[in-house]
């Protein structure tokens, strides 16, 4: 079993629909709990991170972490057709940037006009 | 400022060979990170180096190898190539020397594809 699970999707949805996506994980060691956003021919870029449990607002996204059930979330309001990428969740002990992040398989979002 | 380079962009190998490739990290930046990525397996941990010196290593065979030069550049080498290695192999550098909330910048990748 993988330490971190993530439905691949394929998600798709009408512009200004909300999304959901969602990873859980096994390792309790976990701290740092990311979100990427890989577009098509290119690497990932963080979208957002939180450490421990708790949520995080960056505009029209919101990071949730559930340590106690091993559960993170992603939420997109207000979707646009620019959001459409793979949604990657990933995870670490130590930090954003040091030593090793486990992914998850990464969702493939698509939010048509 | 410049992102993180890749090269060669798309790379064909035959089994039994080997392969290099190099990643250029930001200016400044001293951590390199390699990842191997499949639809199968998704991003999977192959090493990250520091300073020249390998830090942390993920669970991939000796076949896959690396090094970091003082000028921050990265080469990983993969030996004796089989088809399962073909992948996306992505590169990322950041700042940080220890843990906390720098982030990693991701390079494009290096497709590579063993026929």
């Amino acid at each position: 079993q993988k330490e971190v699970e993530q439905d691949p999707g394929p998600l798709s949805v009408p512009e200004g629909a909300i999304v959901s996506l969602n990873c859980t994980y096994s390792n309790s060691a976990f701290q740092y709990f990311m979100w990427y956003r890989q577009y098509s021919r290119k690497g990932p870029e963080l979208l957002m991170y939180t450490y421990s449990s708790g949520n995080k607002e960056d505009g029209r996204f919101t990071a949730q972490v559930d340590k106690s059930s091993k559960y993170i979330s992603l939420f997109i309001r207000d979707s646009q057709p620019s959001d459409s990428a793979t949604y990657l969740c990933a995870m670490s002990r130590y930090g954003t940037s040091y030593g090793k992040l486990t992914f998850g398989q990464g969702t493939i979002l698509t939010v048509h006009p | 400022k410049a992102g993180v380079t890749q090269t060669p962009r798309y790379l064909i190998k035959t089994r039994g060979q080997q392969v290099t490739l190099s990643c250029s990290p930001i200016s400044g930046h001293r951590s390199v990170s390699w990842y191997q990525q499949t639809p199968g397996q998704g991003l999977q941990f192959l090493f990250e180096y520091f300073s020249e010196t390998q830090r942390n290593k993920g669970n991939f065979p000796g076949r896959f190898s690396g090094r970091q030069f003082s000028n921050s550049r990265s080469e990983m080498n993969v030996s004796t190539l089989e088809l399962g290695d073909s992948a996306l192999y992505l590169c990322a550098s950041s700042l940080a020397n220890t843990g906390g909330d720098y982030e990693q910048y991701f390079g494009p990748g290096t497709r590579l594809t063993v026929t």
